[in-house]
């Protein structure tokens, strides 16, 4: 069974802080991770994925992810903070079939 | 491409009416997914198919829920009688035919609100 933990259904940095959002999964299989943002009364789409390439990934708006299999974590890093960052962020997790799995998100905001 | 498209956008309905929301998929993808988003309960799937085909339905609630997927360009989520508990949005993603790894596009939603 796969599942994701999300840290913190909050949290709150100043703009030109470091953005750390914490992702912690589950996985009877070697996962695949993803993160997913939503913005306001959009859909969510696709910041960056863990496919078992390399474990440092990089995806848009100068996110990046780092998976470490000791930790079982996928946490979600961007070193400086932009007002559009302001949005709900998702981690999730699949195997080898279709379905993701979900965490609770984070909702970050961004204080001027 | 025009991205997977959801209607109506948002709906108001009374209680114990039929309610009917649409998706289409990008084309050429191969996966399509019902999710339903609320605040108590997150982000959960309902259903999804491959190739046109129901392959897991173990989060559709109850009987009041039904999804179809006639071709590969449509599919429709239907409650049949709706509840208040049932108002939520209602998100429709797609992917190609997938290992796992392929990246899901959602639409923008449809947001039901069920008096």
């Amino acid at each position: 069974a796969q599942s994701v933990t999300q840290l913190g259904s909050h949290v709150s940095v100043s703009e030109g802080a470091l953005v750390l959002l914490r992702c912690n999964y589950s996985s009877s299989v070697p996962p695949y991770l993803f993160w997913y943002v939503q913005y306001p009364n959009q859909g969510l789409q696709l910041l960056l994925k863990y496919t078992s390439a390399a474990t440092l990934v990089k995806g848009i708006n100068g996110f990046e992810a780092e998976f470490k299999k000791s930790e079982t974590s996928f946490h979600l890093t961007k070193p400086s903070a932009h007002m559009s960052d302001a949005a709900e962020y998702f981690c999730a997790v699949s195997s080898r079939v279709n379905n993701l799995f979900f965490g609770t998100g984070t909702r970050l905001t961004v204080i001027p | 491409d025009a991205g997977v498209i959801q209607s109506p956008r948002h709906e108001v309905t009374e209680m114990g009416q039929e309610v009917t929301l649409r998706c289409k998929p990008i084309s050429g993808h191969n996966s399509l997914f019902w999710y339903r988003q609320t605040m108590m309960r997150g982000l959960e799937l309902l259903i999804y198919f491959n190739n046109n085909v129901p392959i897991d339905d173990s989060g559709m609630p109850e009987d009041r829920f039904s999804a179809k997927m006639p071709n590969a360009s449509f599919s429709t989520l239907k409650i049949q009688p709706s509840e208040p508990r049932d108002s939520a949005v209602y998100f429709c993603a797609s992917s190609p035919l997938t290992s796992g790894q392929e990246t899901q596009y959602f639409g923008p939603g449809t947001r039901l609100l069920v008096l």
